[in-house]
C-alpha cells in the first residue's frame, strides 16, 4: 500500500527565509500529487498539481517538483510570509478512488 | 461563486445517536468523496461516488453510510456502529474520477461525542 511521509513535521522561519518541504512515497505508479495547504480548522485549498508526467509546477512564489522514480516531491517556497503559516500536505493519486495523503508540515513564518 | 459547501461546521453526537453531515457542490462535478481527518494522521478515505446512484467503500468505511441521489447532494451518516466518530470530516469533489483530474475540497465538520 502507497505510504507517504512529510519532512520535517513542523518548521519555523523568520520572515523572508527561502525554505524546502519535503514529500517522498513509497510507489511511483501514481497519476499526480497534489500540494494542499490547510489553516486551522479549515478545509484544503489546493497549491499546485503536478501530472506523472510533469518534473515541476510553479505558482507565483511557490514551486513542486516531482522525482516520480525516486518517490519524492518538494515545495518550494520563497520570501516566505507570515501569513504563509499554515500546514501543508502532500497527496499521490493512485487511481480513480485513491488519494494517499502524508500527515502535513506545520509551517510557522516568524515576522 | 462555485464551491462546495459542508455543513453544519460544528456537530455533537450522543451515545447511540445517528447523525448526517451534509456536503453539497455546485461545481457541476461527477465525483465526491468523504475523508476522516484524525490529528497526527492523513486523511482516510470513508466512502466517495464516481457518478449519481453510485458509491464505493473507502479504507475505513465501516460505521459510516452515503447516499447520491443527485449529483450535487452527498451525505455522510455516522452511525451508532462508529465507535470512535470524533474526527475533522472533509467533503471533496472532482471533475470525474480519473486519476488525472484534481480534487477540490471543502471547510469541514467538526464532529464530537457529548
Amino acid at each position: 500500500k502507497q505510504e507517504v511521509t512529510q519532512i520535517p513535521a513542523a518548521l519555523s522561519v523568520p520572515e523572508g527565509e527561502n525554505l524546502v518541504l519535503n514529500c517522498s512515497f513509497t510507489d511511483s505508479a501514481i497519476y499526480n500529487l497534489q500540494w494542499f495547504r490547510q489553516d486551522p480548522g479549515k478545509g484544503l485549498t489546493s497549491l499546485l498539481l503536478i501530472q506523472s508526467s510533469q518534473r515541476e509546477q510553479t505558482s507565483g512564489r511557490l514551486n513542486a517538483s516531482l522525482d516520480k522514480s525516486s518517490g519524492r516531491s518538494t515545495l518550494y517556497i520563497a520570501a516566505s510570509q507570515p501569513g504563509d503559516s499554515a500546514t501543508y500536505l502532500c497527496a499521490v493519486r493512485g487511481g480513480a478512488n485513491n488519494l494517499f495523503f502524508g500527515t502535513g508540515t506545520r509551517l510557522t513564518v516568524i515576522p | 461563486d462555485g464551491g462546495i459547501t459542508q455543513s453544519p461546521k460544528y456537530l455533537f453526537r450522543k451515545e447511540g445517536q445517528n447523525v448526517t453531515l451534509s456536503c453539497e457542490q455546485n461545481l457541476n462535478h461527477d465525483a465526491m468523496y468523504w475523508y476522516r481527518q484524525d490529528p497526527g494522521q492523513g486523511l482516510r478515505l470513508i466512502y466517495y461516488s464516481q457518478i449519481v446512484n453510485d458509491f464505493q467503500k473507502g479504507d475505513i468505511a465501516e460505521g459510516y453510510s452515503v447516499s447520491r441521489e443527485k449529483k450535487e447532494s452527498f451525505p455522510l451518516t455516522v452511525t451508532s456502529a462508529q465507535k470512535n466518530p470524533t474526527a475533522f470530516y472533509l467533503c471533496a469533489s472532482s471533475i470525474g474520477a480519473r486519476g488525472w483530474q484534481p480534487q477540490h475540497f471543502g471547510d469541514g465538520t467538526r464532529l464530537s461525542i457529548l
